[in-house]
């Protein structure tokens, strides 16, 4: 049972222009959302979060979207530049209740931003 | 400061064999996790350590999996008689004390191939 889904496997997007990840999730107990960003031969490296008291969390061209009653969230990363180019994971925790202590993940989204 | 290592980084077994992965955390960090990422699917939670607590077991997929963290640092992750869905690319992480979910350090990950 996949608690976190990234339903498309890869993404292809021009340099410059927006990159938009999807993530949907289903455990209501979740109430702390995670990016990670994966390049080739390393380890996932944390990118943004959001807590479900916001909707939105933004760190310079990363924007993080949360819509609790649709269960989804979204990366946006604006403008994309080809360092970008990775595979970007999806997690989620239920820190409230004080399980904090493991990340359930999505299967990844392959982000290839092209010239 | 060196970040989270693993070795091997490679390792390719015999069907039936056992083997050992072994992860160093950062130096401090209280909260040790082993996760692995199986072909096509997201990173699944194996088994958790934070300081001399009895461990988080509750991802371990079978018996044939264990670990053990000696001294509060080094963890080793063992796999007994193994089998050909135990081939995936294993990750450790490590997190220091009351830090965040999100401030989970990955290691480059040993990719394990059970023929």
């Amino acid at each position: 049972d996949q608690q976190v889904k990234q339903n498309s496997p890869s993404l292809s997007v021009q340099e410059g222009r927006i990159s938009i990840l999807n993530c949907d999730y289903t455990n209501s107990m979740f109430d702390y959302f995670l990016w990670y960003k994966k390049y080739p031969a390393e380890g996932p490296t944390f990118l943004i979060s959001i807590s479900s008291i916001k909707d939105k969390n933004e760190d310079g061209r990363f924007t993080v979207f949360l819509n609790k009653s649709a269960k989804h969230l979204s990366l946006h990363i604006v403008p994309s530049q080809p360092g970008d180019s990775a595979v970007y994971f999806c997690a989620a925790s239920g820190w409230s209740t004080g399980t904090a202590s493991k990340l359930t993940f999505g299967t990844g989204t392959r982000l290839q931003v092209t010239l | 400061g060196a970040g989270v290592s693993q070795s091997p980084s490679n390792k390719v077994t015999e069907k039936g064999k056992d083997v050992e992965l072994r992860c160093d955390p950062i130096s401090g960090h209280t909260a040790l996790y082993w996760y692995r990422q199986s072909l096509g699917q997201g990173l699944e939670f194996l088994i958790y350590f934070q300081g001399n607590s009895a461990p988080d077991k509750s991802g371990l997929p079978s018996d044939r999996f264990s670990a053990e963290r000696t001294g509060g640092s080094v963890s080793t992750l063992t796999i007994q008689r193994t089998q050909q869905e135990d081939s995936a690319v294993y990750l450790c992480a490590s997190r220091g004390t009351g830090t965040s979910a999100s401030e989970q350090y990955f290691g480059p990950g040993t990719r394990l191939t059970v023929t």
